[in-house]
């Protein structure tokens, strides 16, 4: 079935431990994003793809890195993870005007550090 | 400031009872707003927009939101709910290139 998919499904990291979250899509959609989900603050934007071979931050960009490897794959990279990065990943992918298709979305990375 | 409000953290109602979950948006220029669910252990699915036109629109599942530009407010409504539909819902506006998302609305369903 077409969509986004993300892995791992789950991960546990110890404080400083590196890690990449992947996520692909087989929509031929032209942006990508990773959010991060918090209780009671619903989804953040961390980093965005708006084409390929751009990528720029966004609400809560610090301590992640992102590579945008090709038009279907948008990783995240957590360098030395801390645990106030406990949370769940999503990644998102939208069509050359958003506005109009609306977002997918992968089912998520639920990340513990401890 | 581009900014999306959802009053209500939680929300309880009966089966068969009617719902409204409220948004209320700010932008400067004619949004285009959204509305998301999101089941225990999923993604988002995205339940109806709004671009232009027509204040009501239809989404899937048997739920509708009007546009009230006067009110900034784009609240979700359904008459009847069912047992399925308790889930977490997300308002959202599109900034550049992003979406802005509200904090949530977790439904609970009452048999």
């Amino acid at each position: 079935n077409a969509g986004v998919t993300q892995t791992p499904k789950f991960q546990v990291l110890k404080t400083g431990q590196s890690m990449t979250l992947q996520c692909a899509q087989d929509m031929n959609h032209n942006s990508m994003y990773w959010y991060r989900q918090d209780p009671g603050m619903g989804l953040r934007l961390i980093y965005y793809s708006a084409s390929e071979g751009t990528t720029d931050k966004g609400e809560v960009p610090n301590g992640y890195n992102v590579s945008r490897l090709n038009k279907r794959e948008f990783s995240l990279r957590l360098e030395s993870a801390a645990p106030s990065q406990t949370s769940v990943y999503f990644c998102a992918s939208s069509g050359i005007t958003q506005a109009s298709y609306g977002y997918t979305f992968g089912s998520g990375t639920r990340l513990t550090v401890v | 400031a581009q900014s999306v409000t959802q009053p209500d953290i939680h929300i309880t109602v009966s089966e068969g009872a009617s719902l409204e979950l409220r948004c209320n948006y700010s932008y400067g220029a004619t949004p285009y707003l959204f509305w998301y669910v999101q089941s225990p252990g999923q993604g988002l699915q995205l339940l109806l927009k709004y671009f232009s036109g027509d204040t009501l629109v239809q989404g899937i599942k048997g739920f509708e939101a009007e546009f009230k530009r006067s009110q900034s407010s784009f609240n979700l409504r359904k008459p009847s709910v069912h047992w399925s539909d308790a889930a977490e819902y997300f308002c959202a506006v599109v900034g550049t290139y992003k979406y802005i998302f509200g904090t949530g609305t977790r439904l609970k369903v009452l048999a």
